[in-house]
């Protein structure tokens, strides 16, 4: 199966700097690559995603990068605002699409006023 | 129209006691996934169907949980008989398909077992 890491586990920043959180995974048939969010008590919630043919995708203030050769992938957050203040789960999709989604542990993001 | 449908939102039990979940997911949604997640850690996939086949149960204690999907559509998840480590939350998801779809949450079933 598909072993995930992410890191840091924690990360603070000053409110208006940028956040980039770093996922690694070990499936080389991974094609799918979904950032989820998920507020305290709340779903996780996708917020951004990128497929294997694509190097980078951007969202307003989020973007997702791709490198398949190191087979990580990373969620840029710029100008950070209160209200990204929540946890972040990397879910690449291993097996080429014969297994699901496996999240990686989370990185706690806590952005500071 | 209505995300995925997840009751009961909460449900205390003593050990030993058996104890269900139901999911309906987004309609029209082949995939249906149920996963675990304990506090402080990303959800752990137990089962997952697409449409009424269980295609990847390989995390699924089987000596206590089971799981169904009746007509490829609603999903219950059972546990009997609880045990103290079983308590976590307990989150369903669907999607169109598993191959590179976003996959839709509903609120969860937070079990507390006493």
């Amino acid at each position: 199966g598909e072993n995930v890491e992410q890191h840091p586990s924690t990360l603070s920043v000053q409110e208006g700097d940028s956040a980039v959180i770093k996922c690694t995974y070990s499936d080389s048939a991974s094609n799918y690559f979904p950032w989820y969010k998920q507020e305290l008590g709340k779903r996780p919630q996708l917020i951004i995603d990128i497929r294997s043919n694509v190097g980078e995708k951007k969202d307003q203030r989020i973007a997702v990068t791709l490198n398949k050769t190191a087979k990580h992938f990373s969620l840029h957050i710029t100008e950070t605002q209160p209200e990204d203040s929540a946890v972040y789960f990397c879910a690449p999709h291993s097996g080429g699409g014969a297994d699901g989604l496996t999240f990686g542990k989370g990185t706690h993001l806590i952005i500071q006023p | 129209e209505a995300g995925v449908v997840q009751s009961p939102r909460y449900k205390i039990i003593e050990k030993k006691q058996p104890v269900a979940f139901w999911c309906n997911p987004i309609s029209g949604h082949n995939t249906l996934y149920w996963y675990r997640q304990n506090l402080g850690q990303g959800p752990e996939l137990l089962i997952r169907y697409e449409n009424e086949e269980a295609v990847d149960d390989s995390q699924l204690p089987k000596d206590r949980f089971s799981a169904e999907r009746l007509k490829g559509v609603d999903s219950t998840l059972k546990i009997q008989p609880a045990e103290l480590g079983d308590s976590a939350v307990y989150l369903c998801a669907s999607s169109l398909e598993n191959i590179g779809t976003e996959a839709f949450f509903g609120q969860g079933t937070r079990l507390t077992v006493v």
